[in-house]
């Protein structure tokens, strides 16, 4: 079975940009969480999503950043605009059922300028 | 809201020596217990999950000891080698999608 997949890897950003990260999930897995790694703050919520719908959105995290989620393998996470202070590794996590053991993706490395 | 305390934040050993990491936890209703690595430039990546129900597990190296009393919960790495170098996590849930996780240890193993 294939991992979680998240693409890209890396990106590189101007100060005010829009950039959209990109999650698929394990198949079948009906729960999909964003994260943000930091050294400081370690891992951070951003959002989750049960069967497509979203039941977190992370609340500090809601005026900049949007996760969506369009059909059960696939979900996008935008930052817009980016701040340099959103430099970060995103990574993409999915489970069965809430509670149930998350399986992450390799992340991508932002960093905005 | 429940509150994980990793430690060491550091740790080095040299090759084949034991390494020990120890979480806390604070709300006795937890129910499910992780360990994860995380290599440089990578996810984190499962090593272990632990229901309530287990005191003890051992798998390949790495033993996981659950002591709900003392709600503490710990790894240990028996003979370590290089490739073991890397960020370890613990993580709990209460059942819910609320995971809380550890601020990690990074382990240094050396040759």
């Amino acid at each position: 079975d294939a991992g979680v997949t998240q693409t890209p890897r890396h990106e590189v950003a101007e100060k005010g940009q829009t950039i959209i990260l990109k999650c698929e999930p394990v198949s079948g897995h009906n729960d999909l969480f964003w994260y943000r790694q930091t050294k400081i703050q370690g891992l951070e919520l951003l959002s989750y999503f049960r069967s497509k719908s979203l039941m977190e959105d992370g609340g500090a995290f809601k005026d900049r950043f949007k996760a969506e989620m369009l059909n059960s393998s696939f979900s996008t996470l935008k930052i817009q605009p980016t701040e340099p202070k959103d430099s970060a590794v995103y990574l993409c996590a999915s489970s069965r059922l809430g509670g149930d053991t998350l399986y992450f993706g390799a992340g991508t490395r932002l960093s905005v300028l | 809201g429940e509150q994980v305390e990793q430690r060491p934040p550091h740790l080095s050993v040299r090759e084949g020596d034991s390494a020990f990491i120890i979480c806390t936890y604070t709300d006795s209703a937890t129910a499910y217990f992780y360990w994860y690595k995380q290599e440089p430039g990578a996810g984190l990546q499962l090593l272990m999950s632990v229901f309530s129900n287990v005191d003890r597990k051992e798998e390949q190296g790495l033993t996981v000891l659950l002591n709900k009393k003392d709600k503490r919960l710990s790894l240990n790495l028996t003979a370590a080698h290089p490739g073991d170098s890397a960020v370890y996590f613990c993580a709990v849930s209460g059942g819910n999608y609320k995971y809380v996780f550890g601020a990690g240890t990074r382990l240094k193993v050396i040759a």
